[in-house]
């Protein structure tokens, strides 16, 4: 019953520093996105993978990299941490054609 | 490009209230819409769904109808309660695996 798991839950990095990011979902959905949520911008599209074997940007992918490790899982690698990047993280997946996404609980990351 | 808004927030209502949040679309094509809701520390959960014009989702009481001559799908609960507090989202599936559009999210408090 574990849908998509994120972790860490909280992280709290230096300036520069570098992090990565895991998801994982159990309900061998194809695809799979990431987004960060900021207040009064409400969810960003960072990056998504259609399928594994493909990513491709979204919105705002400047300062970010994606591995789509295997059908399940699907990491977001901060290379040089910026205060910017301050935000929460949200993981999602879906199946094929229309169905809804289904989201993690979010990673709650502070850059000092 | 496709987009979605929906009304600013944050929305305050005491309990039994009606509850209205707007959401209009624009997109090319024949959408599916969504309504997400957000619970404090969590991540989204879908709510409800319409994938064709005059369809009507409905979930724990919250309905919305799909309008293709208005291109809105207006989120509606006839009596709302505390635990009805959160955010809403209203968002789009364009088609075939392109991600979601979401609006900025919409926040309610329901008070005692």
């Amino acid at each position: 019953n574990a849908g998509v798991t994120q972790t860490p839950k909280f992280q709290v990095l230096k300036t520069g520093q570098s992090m990565t990011l895991q998801c994982a979902q159990d309900m061998n959905h194809n695809s799979m996105y990431w987004y960060r949520q900021d207040p009064g911008m409400g969810l960003r599209l960072i990056y998504y993978s259609a399928s594994e074997g493909t990513t491709d940007k979204g919105e705002v992918p400047n300062g970010y990299n994606v591995s789509r490790l295997n059908k399940r899982e699907f990491s977001l690698r901060l290379e040089s941490a910026a205060p910017s990047q301050t935000s929460v993280y949200f993981c999602a997946s879906t199946g094929t054609g229309e169905q809804p996404q289904h989201f993690g609980d979010g990673t709650r990351l502070s850059i000092l | 490009g496709d987009s979605v808004t929906q009304m600013e927030g944050p929305v305050t209502l005491s309990e039994e209230a009606f509850l209205t949040i707007n959401c209009t679309y624009t997109a090319t094509g024949y959408p599916s819409l969504f309504w997400y809701v957000q619970y404090p520390g969590e991540g989204l959960q879908l709510l409800l769904k319409a994938t064709k014009a005059d369809d009507k989702g409905s979930n724990k009481g919250f309905e919305a109808t799909y309008r293709k001559e208005t291109t809105s799908f207006h989120l509606e609960k006839g009596s709302v309660q505390v635990s009805d507090s959160a955010v809403y989202f209203c968002a789009l599936a364009p088609g075939g695996n392109t991600p979601l559009v979401f609006g900025k999210g919409t926040r309610l408090s329901v008070i005692a």
